[in-house]
């Protein structure tokens, strides 16, 4: 079955530590994406990819980073400089184009030790 | 700056208590506008894509409708397996990039 992979489902980070979250997918979608989603607040975005070894910065990147080194894969690494981790990690991906829909992941609930 | 506004913020309905969820707007040149459900710790699933006004679309229970400023998620009849939290989100062509809204978050009672 096609989808999107998310790993780990949780993750607990330490002060001053950087981590990262994994995220494949086999559904052969050009186009890649990373949000945070809060309590209260709507889905909002961190970082996309459009295409291999490509990406932009979306709404809120201060603090991540990514890569698209393969067309499956696009990892987020939360670095020490995000002050306020504490989150739910979405990433979708989408065929590019208005009328193709993003599908997401189950996520990664993000907290700090 | 883009904006999606969801109301309201919670429902409950009883079983068979047919409702309504509001989903509005304010973007520039809205390029479609997508409806989500979504699981707690679960990952958004999608349902309803919409491209213009006066669009309609339809799955089970659900029946998606949009006008120039907004868009209803209508529920007819809702079962307790409906309960969960609908997302609206507004694409306009910029960079692929979704708004969203906050949700509603629906509880269906027996």
């Amino acid at each position: 079955d096609g989808g999107i992979t998310q790993s780990p489902k949780y993750l607990f980070r330490k002060e001053g530590q950087n981590v990262t979250l994994s995220c494949e997918q086999n559904l052969n979608h050009d186009a890649m994406y990373w949000y945070r989603q809060d309590p209260g607040q709507g889905l909002r975005l961190i970082y996309y990819s459009q295409i291999v070894n490509d990406f932009q910065k979306g709404d809120i990147a201060e603090g991540y980073s990514v890569s698209r080194e393969k067309k499956e894969s696009f990892p987020l690494t939360v670095t020490s400089a995000q002050k306020n981790p504490t989150a739910f990690y979405l990433c979708a991906s989408s065929t590019p184009g208005a009328d193709q829909p993003q599908h997401f992941g189950d996520g990664t609930r993000l907290s700090i030790l | 700056e883009d904006q999606v506004t969801q109301s309201p913020e919670a429902l409950r309905l009883q079983e068979g208590e047919s409702s309504s969820l509001n989903c509005s707007y304010t973007v520039s040149g809205l390029r479609g506008l997508f409806w989500y459900r979504q699981d707690p710790g679960k990952g958004p699933e999608f349902l309803f894509t919409l491209y213009s006004a006066g669009e309609e679309k339809e799955k089970e229970r659900l029946k998606a409708t949009l006008t120039k400023k907004e868009s209803f998620l209508h529920i007819t009849a809702p079962k307790p397996e409906d309960s969960a939290t609908y997302l609206c989100a507004a694409y306009t062509g910029t960079a692929s990039k979704l708004t969203f809204g906050t949700g509603t978050r629906l509880q269906v009672t027996l």
